[in-house]
């Protein structure tokens, strides 16, 4: 079975500031990891994803994310986030068992000041 | 990237009435589709997995004949709630996995509210 842990549920920062949301996980088998963005009322947008090969992922929007197989976690980062950044952030896990069925986190809502 | 269609984007109906939501998969074919729920701050929760030309998968504690599913083409399945109640009010988001199955893409998300 597998699990993911956010172990935020809120970040508030302020504008231009740095920010990092923190995602673990528990896997009995290899597992792909995602971070998705979800504006209101909207359905779920790909920031990125890591499948294999370098550790270090860049995505959309200025994100990226730092596999760590030790630690089991895939934390979420931003140099300078803008007030669009605004959002709810979800880390998920898949399973490499090729069933497409997403294991989600709870969530955490990044709440950009200014 | 490919894409997901989902409709309606909203809806209200009245109590013990039906509704039905659709997710199509655009540019790409989909043997199966995931049907989740979103309540206010919450996670996704996945209810079934929708299977082309079988039945449906549903999750422990989903009911089955509450929420139909009808996966009949590779490009579209159905979520149907049936008598929907106050309680059936949320967020429902479809999504159809990727070739090789290592990504999955999301639907815009149905608004439900029942009154």
């Amino acid at each position: 079975a597998q699990s993911v842990t956010q172990l935020d549920s809120q970040v508030p920062v302020f504008e231009e500031a740095p920010v990092e949301l923190r995602c673990n996980y528990s896997s009995s088998v290899s597992v792909y990891l995602f971070w998705y963005v979800q504006y209101p009322n909207q359905g779920l947008q790909l920031l990125l994803k890591y499948l294999s090969g370098s550790t270090l992922v860049k995505g959309i929007n200025g994100f990226e994310a730092e596999f760590n197989k030790s630690q089991t976690s895939f934390h979420l980062r931003k140099p300078s986030v803008h007030i669009s950044d605004t959002a709810e952030y979800f880390c998920a896990v898949l399973p490499r068992s090729n069933t497409g069925k997403l294991i989600f986190g709870q969530g955490t809502t990044l709440q950009v000041k200014p | 990237g490919a894409v997901v269609s989902q409709h309606p984007s909203w809806v209200i109906c009245k109590s013990g009435t039906s509704v039905k939501i659709e997710c199509r998969s655009l540019d790409f074919q989909a043997t199966t589709m995931f049907w989740y729920r979103q309540f206010p701050k919450q996670s996704l929760m996945l209810m079934a997995t929708s299977n082309e030309g079988s039945k449906a998968t549903y999750e422990q504690g989903v009911e089955k004949d509450k929420f139909l599913i009808n996966h009949a083409s590779l490009t579209l399945s159905t979520l149907t709630v049936t008598s929907a109640h106050p309680e059936d009010s949320s967020f429902y988001i479809c999504s159809a996995p990727g070739q090789g199955r290592t990504e999955a893409f999301f639907g815009q998300g149905t608004r439900l509210t029942v009154v």
